[in-house]
């Protein structure tokens, strides 16, 4: 069965600050993907970043960077320089290779002070 | 640029009564989605049509029903409203097939459901 764990419920860094949250994952395919979804306070869910099973490699967009490692299956997620505009509701995703659903972890709410 | 269209935005239901959650895309997609979304339980799926004319469900479609009109348009319908159905309703749609795992979603703004 697939299950996202977000251990971190809520988060709150002072602006300028690096944040990193925490999303582990469970899956028995060898196929998946893997994302994460900005929910900021209007309410939309925001695509951020789609990774596949069989790259490894770290990425990086701007001020973001995302660290995948199948093994400790995690895939987490780093906010160099917080800003307030990155306070928002933040869901890491796993969709198995044939699945039409996207499991969501339960979220992490980052709350950035100026 | 719409994208994905939500209405209503917010609703009050007495318990049951019905009603229905309209959701309509503009950018051709052809998998759209319901979801809904409660407080500390993330996401969960209620149910998708992977293509027009075909529906299926997902993880909690007890209590709910759908209709895929076409491409464009996927409507949620509640048929006698529960308290536990109060929640946040995404509507969302991905361009690729829904068998492909890979989908990215664009979601709409969602629909503030409160049951009574």
């Amino acid at each position: 069965a697939q299950k996202v764990t977000q251990a971190q419920t809520e988060i709150s860094v002072v602006e300028k600050e690096d944040v990193t949250l925490d999303c582990v994952y469970e899956t028995r395919d060898t196929t998946y993907y893997l994302f994460w979804y900005k929910q900021p306070p209007s309410g939309e869910l925001v695509f951020l970043i789609r990774r596949n099973s069989f790259d490894e490699q770290n990425e990086i967009s701007g001020r973001y960077s995302w660290n995948f490692q199948k093994s400790t299956s995690s895939f987490n997620f780093t906010i160099t320089a917080s800003q307030v505009v990155d306070s928002a509701v933040y869901f890491c995703a796993l969709s198995d290779g044939g699945a039409n659903n996207l499991f969501f972890g339960t979220g992490t709410r980052l709350t950035v002070i100026p | 640029n719409a994208g994905v269209t939500q209405t209503p935005k917010f609703q009050v239901l007495k318990t049951g009564q019905s009603m229905t959650l309209q959701c309509a895309q503009d950018m051709n997609h052809n998998s759209m989605y319901w979801y809904r979304q409660d407080p500390g339980m993330g996401l969960r799926l209620i149910y998708y049509s992977a293509s027009e004319g075909t529906t299926d469900k997902g993880e909690v479609p007890n209590g709910y029903n759908v209709s895929r009109l076409n491409k464009r348009e996927f409507s949620l319908r509640l048929e006698s409203a529960a308290p536990s159905q109060t929640s946040v309703y995404f509507c969302a749609s991905s361009e690729q097939t829904a068998s492909s795992g890979a989908n990215v979603l664009t979601f709409g703004a969602g629909s503030r459901l409160t049951v009574l």
